[in-house]
């Protein structure tokens, strides 16, 4: 079953360095989102991406992330400075938008991010 | 803006039926979902259920839906202790770029 693969599975990151988290959405899906979970709290989302452009962000998705597709199969989320509170598990999803299961969004493993 | 939410704990035994509870506020809700999440991994989806059902049946998990109330449940049958995990429920919204907005998560505990 084709499935949202991520990586780095783990990262470890001194505040300040850039991050760039990786994902490869399920093949065919036109939607695309990055949510975060905290140890022990809710899954908050971050964006959404649709048609190579944030169709919607959070409050959460300030100047310091970014989001890009550099090519027809890779979705990233960089965070250009990080800080202790961005760790978290990332998780990635995609959506086929069309169709009978259009409305499906199916996760990745998740990338976790520990900011030291 | 939405907001889902679940009771945090729920403890069964071996072979007895779960059942998990869910309420979100935002009457537009198009699809509501189940997922779980085992220690340490990605969240799987396990069902769906569209707004205008009251019920999903899938081997065993029974999603029952009360619009008006706006409630949401999950019956696991014959829980296992393989069903031990974090269940969330979560909604997507009707803005159109299908946001989904998560709820606190159920930690069930299946003793042997």
């Amino acid at each position: 079953e084709p499935e949202v693969t991520q990586t780095p599975s783990h990262q470890v990151t001194q505040m300040g360095q850039e991050v760039i988290l990786r994902c490869v959405p399920i093949s065919n899906h036109l939607y695309f989102y990055w949510y975060r979970q905290i140890l022990g709290q809710k899954v908050e989302f971050l964006v959404s991406f649709y048609n190579n452009e944030i169709s919607e962000k959070s409050e959460i998705f300030d100047d310091q992330f970014s989001v890009e597709r550099p090519d027809g199969s890779n979705f990233t989320l960089k965070i250009r400075s990080t800080k202790l509170e961005d760790s978290a598990m990332y998780f990635c999803a995609s959506s086929p938008g069309t169709g009978g299961s259009g409305n499906t969004i199916y996760f990745g493993e998740g990338s976790w991010l520990t900011v030291v | 803006g939405e907001d889902v939410e679940q009771s945090l704990f729920l403890s069964v035994r071996e072979g007895d039926s779960s059942v998990i509870n869910c309420t979100y506020t935002d009457s537009s809700s198009t699809y509501l979902y189940w997922y779980k999440q085992e220690p340490g991994a990605g969240l799987q989806l396990l069902t769906y259920i569209f707004s205008n059902m009251d019920m999903k049946q899938d081997q065993r998990l029974t999603v029952l839906l009360n619009k008006k109330d706006k409630h949401l449940s999950l019956r696991i049958a014959d829980t296992q202790t393989g069903d031990s995990a974090i269940y969330f429920c979560a909604e997507m919204d009707s803005g159109g770029y299908q946001k989904v907005t998560f709820g606190t998560g159920t930690k069930l505990q299946v003793i042997p």
